[in-house]
């Protein structure tokens, strides 16, 4: 069970470069997220997805698109890379909603390292 | 959103017991307390959560105030292996069109010393 599963892992480009990061889980999870880091802060959320061809914005969305064609993928993509987009990207998914326990578990993958230049 | 308030940092001795607290003064009445740890150079990752009453998991234990305006994330013995940064979030419950977000803030870093 490979649960949550980034690639690339690392990767370098050069200002106005684009370039597609893919989060695939195997979990048949309904929910799926994008979250960025950078050093000495916490996560914050991109864009998100509540199910196969539904996408929303998260707290960071500009400069970044994304797409939810199949239920396992959710693609990140850059159009037009810059410095500020330097950072460790986490890819998450989740059931959703438990009523019954009111947990909502993500599953994060092992992360993205964009470096920018 | 409530927020969250965490000491920026925390030390702890091997096999002794720690308490991460969390302040949450605006909490709602049907927010979740949900706490999950990042290991160095991995992403997060669930450890518990609760709603009023203390609960108890393999991982660790969350004791929540009465009130629900704190809670405590207690490691019962830590390792090294927990030296983490431990995130408490509070989780709406979805209403209209649903909430599945989480939103996390910077979190408590811990070391443990052997």
């Amino acid at each position: 069970n490979a649960g949550v599963t980034q690639t690339p892992k690392f990767r370098v480009l050069k200002t106005g470069q684009s370039m597609t990061l893919l989060c695939a889980q195997d979990m048949n999870h309904e929910y799926m997220y994008w979250y960025r880091q950078d050093p000495g802060m916490g996560l914050r959320l991109i864009h998100y997805s509540v199910g196969e061809g539904t996408t929303a914005k998260g707290e960071v969305p500009d400069g970044y698109n994304v797409s939810r064609l199949k239920k396992q993928n959710f693609l990140l993509g850059l159009e037009s890379a810059a410095p500020s987009q330097t950072s460790v990207y986490f890819c998450a998914s989740s059931v959703g909603w438990d009523s019954y326990s009111g947990a909502n578990v993500l599953t994060f993958g092992a992360g993205s390292r964009l470096t920018v230049l | 959103d409530a927020k969250t308030t965490q000491p920026n940092s925390m030390e702890s001795n091997e096999e002794e017991p720690v308490h991460l607290p969390c302040n949450h003064s605006t909490i709602s009445g049907t927010d979740y307390i949900h706490w999950y740890r990042q290991l160095p150079s991995q992403g997060p990752e669930y450890v518990i959560h609760g709603l009023t009453s203390n609960v108890n998991n393999r991982m660790a234990s969350l004791a929540i105030a009465e009130d629900r305006k704190s809670s405590t994330l207690i490691l019962h013995r830590a390792t090294l292996r927990d030296a983490a940064v431990y995130y408490c979030i509070l989780r709406p419950a979805p209403s209209g069109g649903s909430n599945y977000k989480l939103t996390f803030g910077k979190g408590t870093l811990l070391t443990v010393n052997p």
